[in-house]
């Protein structure tokens, strides 16, 4: 199975920072990367696919890059409804796998 | 309006079943594959299952292969997971997931049904 390391686990922010998430395959997964966002008590939503795709309706602010087997999710002005949980996930091979998760929280 | 809604979830013995079921509305349910995906109480995501189109191919995660099972009826426009000898390691929300064309992401999903394994 290839393994998803996200970095870092969580992150203390201010509204308007730029925040950087990693994410690490254990091996390449090509651009098979996906994105989400995950609120308490909602369902995931997809933010970027194959790596550096914006998703209908996802709000600029959020870009993706990578490829091979580094990846990041750069959200350039962190707005109060960003705070959330962000998965990254891999495509590229059954069983699709995620990454455990970064949290970003209220500085 | 795109929607999936799943159902069928509640508590249940260790050792018994539990069905399933993802309803969808609002895209043509017959051309999309589509996944099962869990979530423990404050874990992370862990993907679970997938169905192609016509039903023919799929698969499954090591942990709950021989003891679920995925279906899809494309008439009823529904995904079903057949759940048997559950563990306690079985429980979280399941999620229904529809997979987006050639990235293979998890475009839209459902809101989640609640299975507790538990005596």
């Amino acid at each position: 199975d290839i393994q998803m390391t996200q970095s870092p686990s969580s992150l203390s922010a201010s509204v308007g920072d730029r925040v950087t998430i990693t994410c690490r395959a254990s091996q390449s997964i090509s651009s098979y990367l996906n994105w989400y966002q995950e609120k308490p008590g909602k369902a995931p939503k997809l933010l970027i696919y194959a790596a550096s795709s914006l998703q209908s309706g996802v709000p600029s602010r959020f870009s993706g890059s990578g490829s091979g087997t580094d990846f990041t999710l750069t959200i350039s002005s962190l707005q109060p409804e960003d705070f959330a949980t962000y998965y990254c996930q891999q495509s590229y091979s059954i069983p699709w796998t995620f990454g455990q998760g970064t949290k970003v929280e209220i500085k | 309006e795109v929607h999936l809604v799943e159902s069928g979830g509640g508590l249940v013995q260790p050792g018994g079943s539990l069905r399933l079921s993802c309803a969808a509305s609002g895209f043509t349910f017959s051309t999309y594959w589509t996944h099962w995906v869990r979530q423990a109480p404050g874990k992370g995501l862990v993907w679970v299952s997938r169905i192609n189109t016509d039903g023919s191919i799929t698969n499954y995660a090591d942990s709950v292969k021989g003891r679920f099972t995925i279906s899809r009826d494309n008439a009823k426009n529904t995904l079903y997971l057949q759940m048997s000898s559950l563990r306690a390691e079985d429980t979280a929300v399941y999620y229904c997931a529809r997979g987006a064309g050639n990235s293979r992401a998890f475009d839209i999903w459902g809101q989640g049904t609640m299975v507790t394994v538990s005596s």
